[in-house]
């Protein structure tokens, strides 16, 4: 079955500081990759979708210059949240979608984001 | 505004009692309803749902949709505690919204 990664899987960081999380897709290629949100006990939030070698679209709410978003290849695409503060500590998942069934989406098994 | 609700909340089962868990859906661009499972990381899939009245099974869960009437359900029967879990339903097109889940507590 299709495979997506993400690293770290746990990031610590200080306030003010970015940290850049990658999701990879191992076994297909992923033309669209889309980025959740989760907090405790809560359901996941679509922050973005992003397409190979385009903009990202963001959901309303979702500060795009905050996170920042590149899907430069097939297999890659990167979120990264700038000048993170506290309220920004959440579980960020990813998923991505291939071309075989544009309906189906795979997750990668998320990064715990905690900054202090 | 796009919604999916998910009913009940929460739900506590002894093992082998059968579930029904509830997704209603009110969303601008349908094409499919996704079911997942949801441990302690990411979800996993379960099913994903088309067509109307068509009955999709794997072991002992089950799940059907009715477009006619904007919900789906999942079945699953003979519960177990590994069944244990949050169950996440998804409506949309190529983009999907998630409701808040149905927590899922089977004791032994």
């Amino acid at each position: 079955g299709a495979v997506v990664s993400q690293h770290p899987s746990r990031v610590i960081c200080k306030s003010g500081t970015s940290v850049k999380i990658e999701c990879r897709s191992l076994d297909f290629q992923a033309t669209t990759m889309f980025w959740y949100r989760q907090f405790p006990k809560q359901s996941l939030m679509l922050m973005a979708t992003s397409n190979e070698g385009s903009k990202a679209t963001y959901e309303q709410g979702v500060e795009k210059d905050k996170f920042l978003i590149n899907h430069a290849s097939l297999t890659l695409s990167t979120l990264t949240v700038t000048s993170a503060h506290p309220e920004d500590s959440s579980f960020y998942i990813c998923s991505a979608r291939g071309d075989r069934d544009l309906s189906e989406q795979y997750f990668g098994p998320g990064t715990r984001l905690t900054v202090t | 505004e796009d919604k999916v609700v998910q009913s009940p909340l929460s739900l506590v089962v002894h093992e082998g009692d059968t579930v029904t868990l509830n997704c209603s859906y009110e969303v601008t661009n349908f094409r499919s309803l996704l079911w997942y499972k949801q441990e302690k990381k990411a979800p996993t899939f379960l099913f994903m749902l088309t067509s109307s009245g068509i009955e999709k099974k794997s072991g002992r869960l089950s799940s059907i949709l009715d477009k006619k009437e904007l919900f789906s359900i999942l079945n699953i029967t003979a519960t177990q505690t590994g069944d244990s879990a949050v169950y996440l339903c998804a409506a949309g097109t190529y983009k999907y919204i998630f409701g808040t889940g149905t927590r899922l507590k089977v004791l032994a």
